[in-house]
Parts: structure tokens; sequence; C-alpha cells
């Protein structure tokens, strides 16, 4: 079974404070999502990342895949009381053909 | 908006019960995905079907069971309800069979009594 580990499960800052999370996993992934859920809602794609070494950047949001394609971060710069919410990265098993979700960072970015 | 519909919004019901959950696709998807969200289980792949058929499980009880129809809609059949059944059930959908990319409905809120 593959699983995916998010780091930290919760991050509280500063409102102009930059913020890295991380997805990590011991199995190597065709692609991997990163999606933002807010309560009561539910997770809304924010980008795929399928190759490895792949940057993509989405305005304030920069997201990396591992160059062995296991990992991946988000990083957020100057982030915004908008940007609370439920972070969560899912990789896709191709074998499986199914998603595999991490438990998810919960961020809140005091004003 | 997703373009993924659920109903209902809320649901309360009594351990023991059966209740069914009904999920609408984005128009030209043809996977519809099941998923379970609680606090301490994260969220939790249950069935997927693409075009009629079952096409995927994932961690899903012998007491659940989906269908999906000839119109693409879907339904999730929850049955001798138990108190850990409360959580949120939302559905996915996608363009094809082994599509990355998921688009999730707003979810439905279960809570067993």
């Amino acid at each position: 079974t593959q699983l995916l580990e998010q780091s930290p499960q919760f991050l509280s800052i500063q409102e102009g404070e930059n913020l890295t999370v991380y997805c990590n996993s011991s199995s190597v992934f065709s692609s991997l999502q990163w999606y933002r859920q807010e309560p009561g809602e539910g997770p809304v794609l924010l980008v795929t990342v399928v190759t490895g070494g792949e940057v993509k950047k989405l305005k304030r949001l920069t997201f990396q895949f591992g160059d062995a394609r296991k990992d991946s971060s988000l990083h957020i710069t100057a982030a915004q009381p908008g940007d609370t919410g439920l972070y969560l990265c899912a990789g896709y098993d191709g074998g499986a053909q199914k998603l595999v979700f991490g438990q998810g960072t919960r961020l809140t970015i005091n004003p | 908006d997703s373009g993924v519909t659920q109903t209902p919004k809320h649901l309360i019901t009594a351990t023991g019960q059966r209740v069914t959950l009904r999920c609408s696709p984005r128009s030209g998807d043809l996977s519809v995905y099941w998923y379970q969200q609680s606090l301490d289980q994260g969220l939790q792949f249950l069935i997927q079907y693409y075009n009629g058929e079952e096409r995927a499980k994932g961690n899903i009880l012998e007491r659940f069971s989906a269908q999906q129809f000839p119109d693409l809609h879907s339904e999730l059949n929850l049955s001798s309800l138990e108190l850990g059944d409360s959580a949120l059930y939302f559905c996915a959908s996608s363009v094809g069979s082994g599509t990355r990319e998921q688009y999730f409905g707003p979810g439905t809120r279960l809570t067993v009594t």
C-alpha cells in the first residue's frame, strides 16, 4: 500500500510570512496533485505535477515534484488570511488506478 | 463550483438504519469516485465506477454498496449504520477511467446517532 505523509500537520503563522509544506512517500507516484479544502466543502484541485523535478507556480504558490517522484513540496510566499485551509497532497497509483491522499496540513494565516 | 453535485447536504439518522447518498458528475465525465473523510482517518477512497461499471475498489465495507446509472449519476448505499460511519462522504468525477485529476462535490455530512 502506497502512503503519503504530510508535514507539518498543523501550521499557524502571521500574514506576510513564508511557509513550506511537505509531502513524502517511500513509493514512486506517476503524478501528484495538491488540493485545498475549506471547512464544509470538497477539496479543490490546485495543481498536478507529473515530471520528476517539475516546478509549477500559481501566483504566490510554488509546487515542486521531487526528482525521484516520491515527494513534493508546496511553498507559499507572503501568506494571506485567504490561504487558510486544509492542504492535501494526493499521489496517483497507476497500478491500482486510484488517488492516495496524505493526511493533510491544516494551515491558519493570522491577520 | 466544481460542477459535481451531491445530495443531501446533511443527513442525520439512527444506528441500524440505511441511507442513500446521490452524486451527479460534471458534464462529460464518465468516472465517479466515492470517498469517506473522517477526522482520524483522513480522505479514504471507497469505490470507483466508470461508465456504469465498477472499476476500482478501496476500503469499502461490505455494508456499503454503490452503483452508477445509465445517466451517469451514482448512488452510495450505506446500511446497518454504526456510530463510526459518521463522516463526510465525497463524490468526485473525472473524464476517463485512469484520469489523475478528480473534481470533488461539496459532500454529504452523515451523522449517525
